[in-house]
């Protein structure tokens, strides 16, 4: 079964340009979550969705945003980059369900390490 | 809101020696899961226990253990005959129920400072 996979896995960008991230969930997971970790903030949740509609939003600027697809496949932007923007981005999946084996764990991608110069 | 506290920024073990990290968690939810995560130098999180509210039965698995207490919102994990693979950060996370259409999810997380563990040969 294959896991989580986040694109990309690395990637530069200078102020002010936007970046878009990109993220598979496993297949019949119905939720994707995004975090974003940096050394100071630790981990912070940006948003969920559960079948192309946010279902949570984090304590985060507009600039945030993100989608989800049919498929589940989700991405997220962020536009007018800042420095701090600089992060590692946690993408993650689960599949929802009381009682059921598994359910409700979030399954982690690799993430895509962001730096902003 | 909810949050939740690891008070051990650092620990430091000689291998097979016994290591619990603690959590404390904070949440005005009737229903939510409990989870430790561990993140190796790679990068990516790996699940390792989940507990839900509603069961305080506490459980081992394998080198694995932990303790969970309603009445002191404590959540404290602890590895046996630690090993030099052990060495990773620690994150206690508690998660929060959504529900909408389509049904309830628990996809957004609070997470713990984290717990950096370090296990020397």
């Amino acid at each position: 079964k294959a896991g989580v996979t986040q694109t990309p896995r690395y990637l530069i960008k200078t102020r002010g340009q936007q970046v878009t991230l990109s993220c598979s969930p496993i297949s019949g997971h119905r939720s994707v979550s995004w975090y974003q970790q940096t050394p100071g903030q630790g981990l912070q949740f940006l948003f969920e969705y559960f079948s192309e509609t946010q279902r949570n939003k984090g304590n985060f600027p507009g600039r945030f945003s993100g989608r989800q697809f049919s498929n589940s496949r989700s991405e997220m932007n962020v536009s007018t980059l800042e420095l701090g923007d600089s992060a590692l981005y946690l993408c993650a999946s689960s599949s929802p369900g009381r009682g059921v084996s598994g359910a409700n764990v979030l399954t982690f991608g690799a993430g895509s390490r962001l730096t902003v110069l | 809101a909810q949050k939740v506290t690891q008070a051990q920024t650092e620990i430091s073990v000689v291998e097979k020696e016994d290591v619990t990290l603690d959590c404390v968690y904070e949440t005005r939810d009737t229903t939510y899961y409990l989870f430790w995560y561990k993140q190796p130098p790679s990068g990516e999180l790996v699940f390792l226990i989940r507990r839900n509210s509603f069961d305080e039965q506490n459980e081992i698995s394998g080198r694995y253990s932990w303790n969970f207490q309603k009445s002191t919102s404590s959540f404290n994990f602890t590895i046996t005959a630690s090993q030099v693979v052990d060495s990773a950060v620690y994150f206690c996370a508690l998660s929060e129920e959504s529900s909408g259409a389509g049904g309830t999810s628990y996809g957004k997380l609070t997470f713990g400072q984290g717990t950096i563990l370090t296990v020397h040969p």
